[in-house]
This record gives C-alpha cells, sequence and structure tokens, in this order.
C-alpha cells in the first residue's frame, strides 16, 4: 500500500530538549512539507522541499530544522529554540512543488506535548 | 489579513439539509483550489479539487469565481457522517495556503 506514515503518534518533551519527527512516503512523490496546527487556527507552513538535498522555510521556520537526503523521507527536529511547540504537526506530500501545486496528502500526524 | 479566509462556524444543521460553505483568497494568482475534510484530531483529506467550471462529486458541489475570488462548497442531503471541519485552499507557486476551516455538525 502507497501512503504516507509519521511517527510518533504523540509526543512528550521536557523544555529545553531538542526531539525529532519522522516523515516517510513511498508514494515517490517529489515534494514535501510540514505544517503545524494550533486550535482553532489552520495549517501554517513550516518547511517545504522541493528535491532531494533542496528545502525552503515556510512561515514559522524559527525554531525548526529539516533534511532531505532521501526521497521518501523529510524528518523535523523541534529545536528548544522554538518557543512553543506544543501543537499538532503534520506532513504532507505532493506528485511535484511546482507552479499549479498539486493536491498533497497527509500523515497521520504528531501530536507534539511539551511538559 | 489571512490570504484564504472561512466562515469558523459552526454550522449546525439536520439530516438531509443543505448546506454551503464560502471561502474568500487574497492572492489573484493562485492557480490552483482545493477543499478538504478533517476529523476530529485527524489529518486533513483531499475531499475534491475546485475547477473554474465548477465541478459535482456526489452530493458535493465546488465552484470557484476568479473575479470575486472566492470558492464554494454545497453539500446536498448531508448526512451525520458529513460532520468534520472542511478546510479552503489556495496554491500559490510552490505551495498551499490553508483557510483555518469551516466546522460543520449534522444532527439526526
Amino acid at each position: 500500500d502507497g501512503g504516507i506514515t509519521q511517527s510518533p503518534k504523540y509526543l512528550f518533551r521536557k523544555e529545553g530538549q531538542n526531539v525529532t519527527l519522522s516523515c516517510e512516503q513511498n508514494l515517490n512523490h517529489d515534494a514535501m512539507y510540514w505544517y503545524r496546527q494550533d486550535p482553532g487556527q489552520g495549517l501554517r507552513l513550516i518547511y517545504y522541499s522541493q528535491i532531494v538535498n533542496d528545502f525552503q522555510k515556510g512561515d514559522i521556520a524559527e525554531g525548526y530544522s529539516v533534511s532531505r537526503e532521501k526521497k521518501e523521507s523529510f524528518p523535523l527536529t523541534v529545536t528548544s529554540a522554538q518557543k512553543n511547540p506544543t501543537a499538532f504537526y503534520l506532513c504532507a506530500c505532493s506528485i511535484s512543488g511546482g507552479y499549479g501545486v498539486n493536491e498533497q496528502f497527509f500523515g497521520p500526524g504528531t501530536r507534539l506535548t511539551v511538559l | 489579513r489571512k490570504e484564504v479566509e472561512q466562515d469558523p462556524g459552526p454550522f449546525n444543521v439536520p439530516e438531509g439539509a443543505t448546506v454551503a460553505f464560502n471561502c474568500t483568497y487574497s492572492n489573484s494568482a493562485s492557480q490552483s483550489f482545493f477543499w478538504y475534510r478533517q476529523d476530529c484530531r485527524k489529518e486533513p483529506k483531499l475531499l475534491m479539487s475546485v475547477y473554474s467550471s465548477g465541478n459535482e462529486d456526489g452530493r458535493f458541489t465546488a465552484q470557484l469565481n476568479r473575479a470575486s475570488q472566492y470558492i464554494s462548497l454545497l453539500i446536498r442531503d448531508s448526512k451525520l457522517s458529513d460532520s468534520a471541519t472542511y478546510l479552503c485552499v489556495a496554491t500559490r507557486v510552490r505551495d498551499m495556503r490553508f483557510g483555518a476551516g469551516t466546522r460543520l455538525t449534522v444532527k439526526p
């Protein structure tokens, strides 16, 4: 079955710790995205990558880092510099990220709570 | 001002009702538009794309008005299972902009 997976589903972190959220897809899609969603708000773009070994900052990249060493993987690290990291994190992919963006397919999300 | 704006609702309707949601977008260069559905504490799932000529998928009809920069979603014969939050999406050059969503509750 083709799809996009995220792990873990729930994650608890102490203040001051870095954590890495996993995102894997086997859809052979070129573009991958990370969003965060807070209650009552829309999705906000953190980082995106259109091809392997390339990625760009989204609207709220401060306190986050990513890598794209493989086409199928796009891990997100939430660093201690992120002031308010408690949120629902969603990873998505699309066939390509060119102009006229194609629909995105989402993973099940990781719910991060900072204690 | 947010790039994509939606009435947050909630819309509370009885089963069998027809309900319509509107969404406005500010970026006139947006090329593609979508409606996503998001259940509570779940990921968004693509409901349908929105085409300039309007398109229908069963009980769902989507319309796009480029001149006025708004998108609409019409749900006919509402089912209990339609209860969810509906997200409006407009694309930019390399990414998408999501509205905050309109919450729908269909009641027996």
